[in-house]
């Protein structure tokens, strides 16, 4: 049983094209993370949210409480976006397996 | 980063042997967590701690133990480690006026 779902699993884009990934869940909460991986890296939180919609520089994090639906988008994505992004939801954490970006230039 | 460093960066260890991995933050900030991540599940809940001497277990604890008699330290034990535990373990925080998570480098494990 997967708590958190995210799509696309894996993403190739050309650098420019605007990214949508998405991330569902099945428990309730009382806010959703949305993380970033670089290869042999650490882990970095991007966003925090509840409601909404909340953007930081290319990047933009919507959530639809209802519906139980998050996605994370990137506007003119560069080479330097790939990563793996990865949904965490929960008050001890639930996390999704996560999405690996490439962006070609 | 929230002042959080994971001491060993890597490990190299035997099947039977105990492993300690040690967590340290610099900011006071009480909940604690162990997480391990293995390729196809994601990151997963080993243990948590919410204030010294208070833990948690959590999705995947069996074989696992932890202690914090400090706040700045959270320690992960494995007894007796096995293959199956050879895994990238994360220590993370979360701050608690924001909620915002911030994780340690990671440990990679590796049990022969």
């Amino acid at each position: 049983k997967n708590e958190v779902e995210q799509s696309p699993q894996n993403l190739t884009a050309q650098e420019g094209e605007f990214i949508t990934i998405n991330c569902s869940y099945s428990v309730g909460i009382s806010a959703l993370h949305w993380l970033q991986q670089h290869p042999g890296g650490g882990i970095v939180s991007l966003f925090m949210l509840s409601s909404g919609k909340k953007k930081h520089g290319r990047l933009i994090a919507t959530i639809n409480i209802q519906e139980k639906h998050s996605s994370l988008h990137i506007t003119a994505s560069h080479p330097r976006d790939s990563a793996v992004y990865i949904c965490a939801v929960g008050n001890q954490f639930y996390f999704g397996t996560g999405t690996s970006l490439t962006v070609i230039p | 980063d929230a002042g959080i460093t994971q001491s060993p960066r890597h490990k190299v260890t035997e099947t039977g042997t105990p492993v300690t991995l040690r967590c340290h933050q610099t900011e006071n900030h009480r909940y604690m967590y162990w997480y391990r991540q293995d390729p196809g599940h994601g990151l997963r809940l080993i243990h948590y701690s919410y204030g010294v001497k208070d833990t948690d277990k959590g999705e995947v604890s069996d074989g696992y133990s932890v202690s914090r008699s400090k706040t700045e330290d959270f320690l992960l034990t494995l007894e007796s480690a096995t293959s199956s535990q050879t895994s990238v373990y994360f220590c993370a925080i979360s701050e608690q006026v924001s909620g915002r998570l911030f994780f340690g480098s990671g440990t990679q494990l590796s049990v022969l």
